[in-house]
């Protein structure tokens, strides 16, 4: 049974406008999210965080948005580059905070 | 900066064979982990490890073992390949709990 899902596969975006990525849980024991980013041929890279106690997170063009009561977290970008295009995970873990379970990925395109 | 650094890009073998994948950190992060992913299916956890010589298995470690003999070194065996381990292989690194996993480029594993 899937803990971390990522209903949507894939996502098209204009370049400028708001990309919205999104990512259910179903374990209330998560309290520690993150949001990679990963181009082919290459290992995930970081994007940002958040923790439970917490229900919003910003960094430059990146925001986490948390709802804890919904089990459900958001990524948005503002405004979309055309180098944004990339597969993003979504990952959860636990209070111990070492494993990490990981989504399925959203592809997201970015057109200029 | 983060440096994960995975012995090779891409490996082929054959069944049967032995196969071990090496991850080396340069940044004394205490744990390090493995993962393989798979198209349609994320990235799953194979193991990790929280200290020298100490390892726990993952969600998928069936046909897998560890080594971690230094704080910088972690490895992968396969101790009989299959053609079902034919996967992206990603090592991670970690601080410590609650802090960002950093991630290696990967290791694209073919078995004939």
């Amino acid at each position: 049974d899937q803990q971390v899902k990522q209903n949507s596969p894939s996502l098209s975006v204009q370049e400028g406008r708001i990309s919205i990525l999104n990512c259910d849980y179903t374990n209330s024991m998560f309290d520690y999210f993150l949001w990679y980013k990963k181009y082919p041929a290459e290992g995930p890279t970081f994007l940002i965080s958040i923790s439970s106690i917490k229900d919003k997170n910003e960094d430059g063009r990146f925001t986490v948005f948390l709802n804890k009561s919904a089990k459900h977290l958001s990524l948005h970008i503002v405004p979309s580059q055309p180098g944004d295009s990339a597969v993003y995970f979504c990952a959860a873990s636990d209070q111990a905070g070492t494993a990490l379970i990981f989504g399925k990925g959203t592809t997201l395109s970015v057109s200029s | 900066d983060v440096k994960v650094t995975q012995s090779s890009r891409y490996l082929v073998k054959r069944t049967g064979e032995k196969v071990f994948l090496e991850c080396v950190q340069d940044m004394d992060h205490e744990n390090m982990f493995w993962y393989r992913q798979d198209p349609g299916l994320g990235l799953r956890l194979i193991y990790f490890s929280y200290d020298v010589k100490m390892k726990e298995k993952g969600d998928i470690p069936e046909g897998y073992s560890v080594s971690r003999e230094k704080k910088e070194r972690f490895s992968l065996i396969l101790e009989s390949a299959s053609t079902n381990q034919t996967s992206m292989y990603l090592c991670a690194t970690q601080y410590r709990g609650n802090q960002p996993q950093h991630f290696g480029d990967g290791t694209r594993l073919s078995i004939l």
